[in-house]
């Protein structure tokens, strides 16, 4: 079974705090994403990464940033925190598509940021 | 643009009610559509791909199938315990990113 991992399920942080959440997948999946999910709002990417030291835009990369220093491994920054960034952050991997086929992507549970 | 609308935004069902959750998209160049289940307080939990028109697929109560424009995710004589937010999803060519529908709230009443 495919297993992505967020450290961190609950988190209460202060404006303008650096904030970090960690991820990691143990089915050595090359695409890694951050996506957060508001209510009304859905499902939004916020950056992905197609390989090691690799990092793409999402639809809402600002305020945010990422590292991927391991395959494993997808990090994400919150440079100084905000409130509008209280939300829930999901984690996601996969392995590149094979021709025409999309592959599946799996989520973590997910982690709960409170910015105060 | 990428457009993926899923309807009703919630249902409410008998426990044995039979229904069909709705995902219409928009997409240039489908390579897979998705339907997760999300708990509250959890992560998506993958459900099914479908990856061309007239493919079916299922699990359980669960049945999806899918057209050129829409996919349905059937359910039959569901339970309290089917009761979730269904999410649908597709990638296109250019790359592996979801764009994700806004999600049916399905509640079971036993």
């Amino acid at each position: 079974d495919v297993k992505v991992t967020q450290s961190s399920r609950y988190l209460v942080k202060r404006t303008g705090e650096k904030v970090f959440l960690e991820c990691v997948q143990d089915m050595d999946h090359e695409n890694m994403f951050w996506y957060r999910q508001d209510p009304g709002l859905g499902l939004r990417l916020i950056y992905f990464s197609y390989d090691v030291k690799m990092k793409e835009k999402g639809d809402i990369p600002e305020g945010y940033s990422v590292s991927r220093e391991k395959k494993e491994r997808f990090s994400l920054i919150l440079e100084s925190a905000s409130t509008n960034q209280t939300s829930m952050y999901l984690c996601a991997s996969s392995r590149p598509g094979q021709g025409h086929s999309g592959n599946t992507i799996y989520f973590g549970e997910g982690s709960w940021l409170t910015v105060v | 643009e990428d457009q993926v609308t899923q309807s009703p935004e919630a249902l409410r069902l008998q426990e044995g009610e039979s229904s069909s959750l709705n995902c219409s998209y928009t997409v240039s160049g489908l390579r897979g559509l998705f339907w997760y289940r999300q708990d509250p307080g959890k992560g998506p939990e993958f459900l099914f791909t479908l990856y061309s028109a007239g493919e079916e697929k299922e699990k359980e109560r669960l049945k999806a199938t899918i057209t050129k424009k829409e996919s349905f995710l059937h359910i039959t004589a569901p339970k309290p315990e089917d009761s979730a937010t269904y999410l649908c999803a597709v990638t296109h060519n250019a790359g592996n990113m979801l764009t994700f529908g806004g999600g049916t709230r399905l509640m079971v009443k036993p």
